[in-house]
């Protein structure tokens, strides 16, 4: 199985901030990998699909790139509505494994 | 789109997990899309369980040691999962979705299980 791993666990930033948060998986994945954004006590929602493609409704502030294992996503000029955990998803082979998430507190 | 999990709430262990995914706003019968279930517990994080297509495909977590059968019932617009010989480490939150081709679109809101005697 592939096992994907988040850094960092969590982060604090201020309205306005940049924040990068990165992806590593253990085998390549090529540009099967995706993200996810959760809020508290709902479901997750898809983010961005295949390291860069915006999902329809998501702001232009967020970014991804990256290609094989290491990929990264970025936020810049974080918003209040931005809070919560990010979680990167792989899909190359199964078990399509997500990875432990990032959790992005707001000052 | 919206997809409703329904379920039992508690299932007492070594019994049979059953969960049901109603779906609104799109027709599983003939979709392009592929309909599937993730769950999600403190202790595994987000777990895959499996897919299945609307000609009854399936592809499910071979973690789960063939425990989990997929299901679907395009007359009411449903599908199923059936998970067996449940453990506490089956206690989860568990989502419904949507999946374009491997990839979970839409989510459901989610219903929670707890295995307990």
């Amino acid at each position: 199985d592939i096992q994907m791993t988040q850094s960092p666990s969590s982060l604090s930033a201020s309205v306005g901030d940049s924040v990068t948060i990165t992806c590593r998986a253990s085998q390549s994945v090529a540009s099967n990998l995706h993200w996810h954004h959760q809020k508290p006590g709902k479901a997750p929602r898809l983010l961005i699909y295949t390291v860069s493609s915006l999902q329809t409704g998501v702001p232009s502030n967020f970014s991804g790139s990256g290609f094989g294992t290491d990929f990264t996503l970025t936020i810049n000029s974080l918003q209040p509505e931005d809070f919560g955990t990010y979680y990167c998803q792989q899909t190359d082979s199964s078990p399509f494994n997500f990875g432990p998430g990032t959790t992005v507190d707001i000052k | 789109l919206q997809m409703q999990e329904s379920g039992p709430g508690v299932v007492k262990p070594s019994e049979t997990l059953s969960l049901t995914c109603t779906v609104s706003g799109d027709s599983i019968r003939g979709s392009p899309y592929f309909w599937g279930w993730i769950r999600q517990s403190p202790g595994r994080g987000l777990e895959w369980i499996g897919r299945l297509s609307h000609s009854g495909g399936t592809d499910c977590n071979a973690a789960l040691q063939s425990r989990a059968t997929l299901k679907m019932d395009t007359s009411k617009n449903q599908f199923f999962l059936h998970l067996t010989s449940v453990t506490a480490a089956d206690t989860a939150l568990y989502y419904c979705v949507r999946l374009l081709g491997k990839l979970p679109d839409h989510w459901g809101q989610g219903t929670l299980v707890a295995v307990s005697s």
